[in-house]
């Protein structure tokens, strides 16, 4: 709920702008890294994940770019939205081991 | 299809109580996954099963224990509660030991 976003950076952003997400990542032998959304009282939601051997990869208004030279995740959210307020996760995971969550950004939108 | 049911949604506990936390799935997945959330820490794996009839450390697993009761089910036990376990826990599933899992809607635990 409202404590997980206690500490968190902040992206403030206004209705209809883009916003970017970055997320600095840690293990170069991650296979894939994984954004997840997080709602206020609820769990985390799969948005999109991108495999270590692309650098690119668009959803439905989504974007994931990956820079494998500089450990570094982004997403794009096009037109942002109320609704897009929450926050957000990258996560990797490599091979058969267990996903690793970053600790999050929060997005406010306003309208 | 409810996906990923956990209970209680709040618990309140006093220290050395114990308590078990539920986790269903009706998605058939073989994998379940169970996560502690605290303010500016992300979530932090506590134990998993990658099928049934397995289960495996995560990174924070000390004072939990968990069973994996049948493919549906994987529980989470406290046996003996302390007030750095305050948190909310998080449950999820995946298909195989994979990148897209499905959470439930959370236990806020506190023990005092």
């Amino acid at each position: 709920g409202e404590s997980v976003g206690l500490h968190l950076p902040t992206l403030s952003v206004q209705e209809g702008d883009n916003s970017i997400i970055n997320c600095a990542y840690s293990n170069s032998a991650s296979d894939y890294f994984i954004w997840y959304k997080q709602e206020s009282g609820k769990g985390p939601q799969f948005i999109i994940d991108i495999r270590s051997n692309m650098d690119k990869r668009q959803g439905q208004r989504v974007t994931v770019l990956l820079n494998k030279t500089v450990k570094h995740l982004s997403l794009q959210i096009a037109a942002t939205q109320p609704g897009d307020s929450a926050v957000y996760f990258c996560a990797e995971i490599e091979g058969y081991s267990t996903l690793t969550f970053g600790k999050g950004t929060m997005l406010l939108v306003s309208p | 299809n409810a996906g990923v049911t956990q209970t209680p949604k709040f618990q309140v506990l006093k220290t050395g109580q114990s308590m078990t936390l539920q986790c269903a799935q009706d998605m058939n997945h073989n994998s379940m996954y169970w996560y502690r959330q605290d303010p500016g820490m992300g979530l932090r794996l506590i134990y998993y099963s990658a099928s049934e009839g397995t289960t495996d450390k995560g990174e924070v697993p000390n004072g939990y224990n968990v069973s994996r009761l049948n493919k549906r089910e994987f529980s989470l036990r406290l046996e003996s509660a302390a007030p750095s376990q305050t948190s909310v826990y998080f449950c999820a599933s995946s298909a195989d030991r994979g990148r897209e899992q499905y959470f439930g809607p959370g236990t806020r635990l506190t023990v005092t």
